[in-house]
C-alpha cells in the first residue's frame, strides 16, 4: 500500500538554526497538510496545501514558517528561525483529490528537537 | 477559536471490558474523521461519518455522529490488547476548507 514518507525521522538543531522536513505524499494525492505534536498531546493543525498553494494556515504558522512542493513529489516545511517551543514531532499529511471526504494518510513523523 | 475536546482524558479498561470516547465540538461540524494513534505512532484513519445521526460500525468498533453535528463518538466492545493507543476525532468546521481540528484525544490501556 502505498505510504506518506518523511525525512529525517530525527532532526536535531540549535535555536535559531533554520530547519527544512521534507514529505514525499503518496503519488496520485492532491492535498497535503503538516501537522505537529508536542509530545503527549494532541494534533495541531498547521497548514493545508492545494494546486501549489496554501488553502488554510493555523495561528501557529507564522512568518517563521514556509511549505514548498519544489519538484512536483517533495513537499517541505521550513522553519527559518527555530525556537526551542518548536521542538514536537511534525507530521505530513496527504489525501485524494474529494476534499474533505477522503482520509487523510500520515507519514511516520519527525521528531524535531530544538538545543 | 473552535475547540474539540475529547472525554476522557485517559482510560483503563480490563480486557474484554467495553470503552467509550465522547468527542464534542464547540462548532457544527460539517463532517468528522476518527484517528487512532499507537505508542510511538503515526495517526491513521479509522473511519469519516458525514450525516447528522450517522452510525457506522467496523467489527467492534461503533461510530456515532451526532444529530446536531457538533458531536461523536467511539464505542468498542470487549476491548482487546491490541485496541491500546490514542483514539482522536478530527472536526471539519466547514465544506470546502483543508482544516481539520484534532480532539484532545483519549488515550486508552487495556490490561491483560
Amino acid at each position: 500500500e502505498p505510504e506518506v514518507t518523511q525525512t529525517p525521522s530525527h532532526q536535531v538543531t540549535q535555536m535559531g538554526q533554520e530547519v527544512i522536513l521534507r514529505c514525499v505524499p503518496i503519488s496520485n494525492h492532491l492535498y497535503f497538510y503538516w501537522y505537529r505534536q508536542i509530545l503527549g498531546q494532541k494534533v495541531e493543525f498547521l497548514v493545508s496545501f492545494y494546486n501549489n498553494e496554501i488553502s488554510e494556515k493555523s495561528e501557529i504558522f507564522d512568518d517563521q514558517f514556509s511549505v514548498e512542493r519544489p519538484d512536483g513529489s517533495n513537499f517541505t516545511l521550513k522553519i527559518r528561525s527555530t525556537k526551542l517551543e518548536d521542538s514536537a514531532m511534525y507530521f505530513c499529511a496527504s489525501s485524494h483529490a474529494d476534499r474533505e471526504f477522503q482520509p487523510q494518510h500520515f507519514g511516520d513523523g519527525t521528531r524535531l528537537s530544538i538545543l | 477559536g473552535q475547540q474539540v475536546m475529547q472525554i476522557p482524558q485517559y482510560q483503563h479498561v480490563q480486557e474484554g471490558e467495553d470503552f467509550t470516547t465522547y468527542c464534542n465540538s464547540s462548532t457544527t461540524l460539517s463532517n468528522i474523521q476518527w484517528y487512532k494513534q499507537r505508542p510511538g505512532g503515526h495517526p491513521v484513519f479509522l473511519i469519516q461519518l458525514v450525516k447528522s445521526g450517522e452510525v457506522k460500525k467496523q467489527k467492534r468498533l461503533t461510530f456515532q455522529f451526532g444529530e446536531a453535528k457538533k458531536n461523536s463518538s467511539l464505542h468498542i466492545t470487549a476491548t482487546q490488547t491490541t485496541d491500546v493507543g490514542t483514539y482522536f476525532c478530527a472536526g471539519l468546521k466547514t465544506s470546502g476548507t483543508y482544516k481539520y481540528i484534532f480532539g484532545t484525544g483519549t488515550r486508552l490501556k487495556v490490561l491483560a
